[in-house]
């Protein structure tokens, strides 16, 4: 069956370094994938999307890597601080024809001062 | 601009009560979806439309009906309520492009089936 998983445990770190969050898919082959931000008791924001063909994405201090052949993505933030604090999703395109995008559940971040 | 906006924020329904959720977006998006949050779940996709008129399935569209009669507008129905309806629902709308629909999402309605 088709799976996008992501670390369900939460992820603690220290203010100032980096996050790094990975996003696993099986059977798919998905053209582009997404990170969306989610925020307590509020609706995913759009962070990065990377192509299939482009192996890193930079915005900031997000890294988004992409690695078709492992089917994995990895979502880096550098310099951490605590308003980074949120939950994190990562989005694959399964079926371009339905124009929808599929989520994984999502990795609590934990930024600690 | 508002963005996506969802009504209402919260409810409480009985079992076997309806109601309707409202989406709006001022972006003139074609697509708009309909998803369920639920913990450890992720998002799930209730329904979608590709534009105006027009609708169709997502991935657990069981006991849920939607209409899209305005470009700017999504409402997503619920007949007869059940404890298992019991979620987050969240609305969200994309551009029409070629590739990539980065989506846009509401605030989410809090909706508790008793």
């Amino acid at each position: 069956s088709q799976k996008i998983e992501q670390n369900s445990e939460a992820l603690n770190i220290q203010e100032g370094k980096t996050a790094t969050l990975t996003c696993n898919y099986t059977n798919y082959s998905p053209a582009y994938l997404q990170w969306y931000r989610q925020d307590p008791g509020r609706g995913p924001v759009f962070l990065l999307l990377i192509r299939e063909n482009e192996k890193e994405k930079r915005k900031e201090r997000l890294k988004v890597t992409f690695d078709t052949t492992l089917k994995q993505s990895l979502f880096h933030i550098t310099a951490s601080q605590p308003a980074d604090s949120a939950t994190y999703l990562c989005a694959l395109d399964v079926d371009t024809g339905r124009r929808a995008l599929t989520f994984g559940s999502g990795t609590r971040l934990q930024v600690q001062p | 601009n508002a963005g996506v906006t969802q009504t209402p924020k919260f409810r409480v329904l009985k079992t076997g009560q309806s109601m309707t959720l409202l989406c709006a977006q001022d972006m003139n998006h074609e697509y708009m979806y309909w998803y369920r949050q639920d913990p450890g779940m992720g998002l799930r996709l209730i329904h979608y439309s590709v534009g105006e008129g027009t609708t169709a399935k997502g991935e657990v569209p069981d006991g849920y009906n939607v209409s899209r009669l305005k470009k700017q507008n999504f409402l997503l129905g619920l007949e007869s309520a059940a404890p298992s309806q019991t979620s987050v629902y969240f609305c969200a709308s994309s551009y029409f492009g070629v590739t990539a629909h980065t989506q846009y999402f509401g605030p989410g309605t809090r909706l508790t089936v008793l």
